[in-house]
C-alpha cells in the first residue's frame, strides 16, 4: 500500500519567514496531492492540492511543489503570520474515477513565532 | 450550510458494548470516509466508500464496521469495542477529485 513521510515533525519560524513542509510517497499511481491544516482541537481542513499532472500551484501565500519522478511533493508557506501555527498534514491518494483511496502524513506542527 | 456532521462528539463506553457513531453529509458527495487520529500516528483511514453499497477497507479496519444505505449517511460501528479503539474519530466526505470536507470530530474513550 501507499506511504507517506512527512517531515519535519515540528517547525519553529519567526514570523514573516518562510516555511518549507516535505513529503515523500511510494505508490507510483498516486495522483491526487492534498495538503490539509488541523488548528489544535478543531478539524483537518484542506488548504490546497495539486494532481499529477501539474508541477507546482500557488494560492496567496501558500505554494505545493510536486516532483513525480522524485514522488516528492513540498508545501512552501510565505510571509508566515501566527494565525498559521497548526498541524499540517500532507495526503496521497489514487483511486480508479476517484480521490477515496487517501493516506496521510503524520503531521508537521508549525509554530510562527512573533 | 455544507457540512459533515459526527455524533456524539463525545462518548466513554465500557469494552464489549456494542456502539454506532453517526456521520451525515449535506453535499450529495460521492465519498465518504472514516480515519481515526491518533498522537504521533496522523490520521489513519479506516474504511471508505464510493457510493451507495460500495465499502471497501482502509488502512486500520480491523474491529470496525461500516455501512452505506445511503448516499448522505456512513455510520461507523464498533461491535466490541476494546481499549485501543481510544482515539479521535473524523468522518469525512467529497466530490469525486476534490479534498475531503471533514466533520468536527468524535472523541471515543473505551474503558
Amino acid at each position: 500500500g501507499e506511504n507517506v513521510e512527512q517531515h519535519p515533525s515540528t517547525l519553529s519560524v519567526q514570523e514573516g519567514d518562510s516555511a518549507v513542509i516535505k513529503c515523500t510517497y511510494s505508490d507510483s499511481a498516486s495522483n491526487y496531492f492534498p495538503w490539509y491544516k488541523q488548528e489544535l482541537g478543531k478539524r483537518p481542513q484542506l488548504i490546497i492540492d495539486i494532481r499529477s499532472n501539474v508541477g507546482e500551484k500557488k494560492d496567496q501565500r501558500i505554494a505545493v511543489t510536486l516532483n513525480k519522478t522524485a514522488k516528492h511533493f513540498s508545501l512552501h508557506i510565505t510571509e508566515t503570520q501566527p494565525e498559521d501555527s497548526a498541524v499540517y498534514f500532507c495526503a496521497a491518494s489514487r483511486g480508479s474515477g476517484g480521490y477515496q483511496k487517501v493516506t496521510f502524513g503524520i503531521g508537521t506542527k508549525l509554530q510562527v513565532i512573533p | 450550510e455544507a457540512q459533515v456532521t459526527q455524533n456524539p462528539r463525545y462518548l466513554i463506553t465500557v469494552t464489549g458494548k456494542k456502539l454506532t457513531v453517526t456521520c451525515s453529509q449535506n453535499m450529495n458527495h460521492e465519498y465518504m470516509s472514516w480515519y481515526r487520529q491518533d498522537p504521533g500516528l496522523g490520521l489513519r483511514q479506516i474504511y471508505y466508500s464510493m457510493n451507495v453499497e460500495v465499502t471497501d477497507k482502509g488502512d486500520v479496519p480491523e474491529g470496525y464496521k461500516v455501512s452505506r444505505k445511503e448516499k448522505r449517511n456512513f455510520p461507523l460501528i464498533l461491535e466490541s469495542p476494546s481499549p485501543n479503539q481510544t482515539s479521535l474519530y473524523f468522518c469525512a466526505s467529497s466530490a469525486q477529485g476534490q479534498g475531503y470536507t471533514f466533520g468536527s470530530g468524535t472523541r471515543l474513550t473505551v474503558v
